[in-house]
C-alpha cells in the first residue's frame, strides 16, 4: 500500500508566474487535505476534499489560491501570480473517513524568487 | 476557536534516555482528538499517537505514549528509550470531533529533538 504522494518536490519560479502542485491520496480514502507551512512553524490548514467537493476552505487561500479535485482522487493546488510571500511547504494529506487520522505526503517545497 | 502552545522550541536529550515533550491546547469543544506527529528534516510528516478526548486510557504505540491530563488541557507525548533517529521536529495537533464540518488539524510551532549519541 503506497503513501501519499506529491509532485514535484521542491519548485523554484519567479515572483509572477504560476505553479500547480499535484498530490496523490492513499488508494480510497475519501478526504484529501492541503496545509501550508512555512519555516518554523507548524502546518496550517488550507482546504479539504472529500471525494470530489471541496467542503471547506481557509481564510488563507486568496482568490490566488485554486484546489481541484476534479475525479474524486488525485487533487491540484494552482497559485496565479505567485509572490513571495507564497514560499513555502505545500503538504497534502488523505483520511479514509470524517474526522480519522489524516497521513500526510512528503511536500513540494515551493520558492518564489 | 482551538489553540496548541507547544512550549520547548528544542530539546536535547542523551540517547536511551526518555524524553518528554509538552503539549498544551485550548478548545472549547467537548469532543476532540489529540495528533502527535514527527517531522524529519526530509518534511514528510510521520503520524505517531492519537488520543481522543473521551478515550478513558493514555493512548501507547511502541515506544511513544501520550500522557493524557485532560483537566489540565494537557497531551504530553513520551518517548522511551530514545533512538539516534528520534531527531526531528514534534508536532502536537488536534482537531475537533464535534461535526463533520471541522476536520482541519491545528498545529503547535514544534519541539525540535536531538538525540546525543
Amino acid at each position: 500500500d503506497t503513501g501519499v504522494s506529491q509532485d514535484p518536490r521542491h519548485k523554484i519560479t519567479k515572483r509572477g508566474q504560476n505553479v500547480t502542485f499535484r498530490c496523490d491520496p492513499i488508494s480510497e480514502h475519501n478526504r484529501l487535505y492541503w496545509y501550508r507551512q512555512t519555516l518554523g512553524q507548524g502546518p496550517e490548514f488550507l482546504t479539504y476534499f472529500q471525494n470530489e467537493a471541496q467542503l471547506e476552505k481557509s481564510r488563507l487561500l486568496s482568490d490566488r489560491f485554486s484546489a481541484e479535485r476534479p475525479k474524486g482522487s488525485f487533487s491540484t493546488l494552482e497559485i496565479q501570480r505567485t509572490e513571495q510571500g507564497d514560499s513555502a511547504m505545500y503538504l497534502c494529506a488523505s483520511s479514509p473517513e470524517p474526522g480519522g487520522t489524516q497521513y500526510f505526503g512528503p511536500g513540494t517545497r515551493l520558492t518564489v524568487l | 476557536a482551538q489553540k496548541i502552545t507547544q512550549t520547548q522550541p528544542g530539546m536535547f536529550v542523551q540517547e536511551k534516555e526518555a524524553v518528554t515533550l509538552d503539549c498544551t491546547y485550548d478548545t472549547s469543544d467537548p469532543s476532540y482528538g489529540l495528533f502527535w506527529y514527527k517531522q524529519p528534516s526530509s518534511g514528510e510528516m510521520i503520524f505517531l499517537i492519537y488520543q481522543g478526548s473521551y478515550d478513558q486510557q493514555n493512548a501507547t504505540e511502541g515506544r511513544y505514549s501520550l500522557n493524557f491530563q485532560k483537566a489540565r488541557k494537557s497531551a504530553n507525548l513520551v518517548i522511551s528509550a530514545s533512538q539516534l533517529g528520534d531527531s526531528a521536529m514534534y508536532f502536537c495537533a488536534m482537531r475537533a470531533r464535534h461535526n463533520f464540518g471541522n476536520e482541519k488539524l491545528t498545529f503547535g510551532t514544534g519541539t525540535r529533538l536531538t538525540i546525543i549519541p
